[in-house]
């Protein structure tokens, strides 16, 4: 079993949905990122989250440390939004970041 | 916002050449960078660490003298892929981590490769 594993693996959705990314993990993290990779490959830095909540335009990512869960969570979602969403988090003392396998969101007009 | 610059993004070379690739962070230090490898449709793949002025720990697997990482300032970490193979073809990307202990990333472009 993989420390940090997300669901669903691959999403389909019309656009105006409200798209909901879970990620679960199981060690003890000083830090959860959520990444998204375009096609193009570049990546980007969504949020960087150790407790509570954070939103930043139409996306919303929110934490439950207690429960090591965290979701990330898109309104009126829009075909640009079609991407990978990566969910990655830092152990407790750790260097190196642990990534979940990724979410293929696919938004259709 | 920070920014960290790869370079090149795409890169074509002949089988048994090296190629350099770039990653500069540009307006803040980082103290660690790392490279990572992902082919199609997979996860990234950590390849190794780099400290700023120390050698680079590299993943199991990972050849060394083949992927030569050199973190020579704290701005600047470089990948050379020595006598390139076109099973060396993917996809490299590299990330920083700001100073000290913080938790920030922040993600280059990425660097296309492909061995003839």
């Amino acid at each position: 079993k993989n420390e940090v594993e997300q669901s669903p693996q691959n999403l389909t959705a019309q656009e105006g949905e409200f798209i909901t990314i879970n990620c679960s993990y199981s060690v003890g993290i000083s830090a959860l990122h959520w990444l998204q990779q375009h096609p193009g490959g570049g990546i980007v830095s969504l949020f960087m989250l150790s407790s509570g909540k954070k939103k930043h335009g139409r996306l919303i990512a929110t934490i439950n440390i207690q429960e090591k869960h965290s979701s990330l969570h898109i309104t009126a979602s829009h075909p640009r939004d079609s991407a990978v969403y990566i969910c990655a988090v830092f152990a407790f003392g750790a260097q190196k970041l642990v990534f979940g396998q990724g979410t293929r969101l696919t938004i259709n007009p | 916002g920070a920014v960290v610059s790869q370079h090149p993004s795409r890169v074509i070379c002949k089988s048994g050449t090296s190629v350099k690739i770039e990653c500069r962070s540009l307006d803040f230090q980082a103290t660690t960078m790392f490279w990572y490898r992902q082919f199609p449709k997979q996860s990234l793949m950590l390849m190794a660490t780099s400290n700023e002025g120390s050698k680079a720990t590299y993943e199991q697997g990972v050849e060394k003298d083949k992927f030569l990482i050199n973190h020579a300032s704290l701005t600047l970490s470089t990948l050379t892929v020595t006598s390139a193979h076109p099973e060396d073809s993917s996809f490299y990307i590299c990330s920083a981590r700001a100073g000290g202990a913080g938790n920030t990333i922040y993600f280059g472009e990425g660097s296309w490769l492909t061995v003839v």
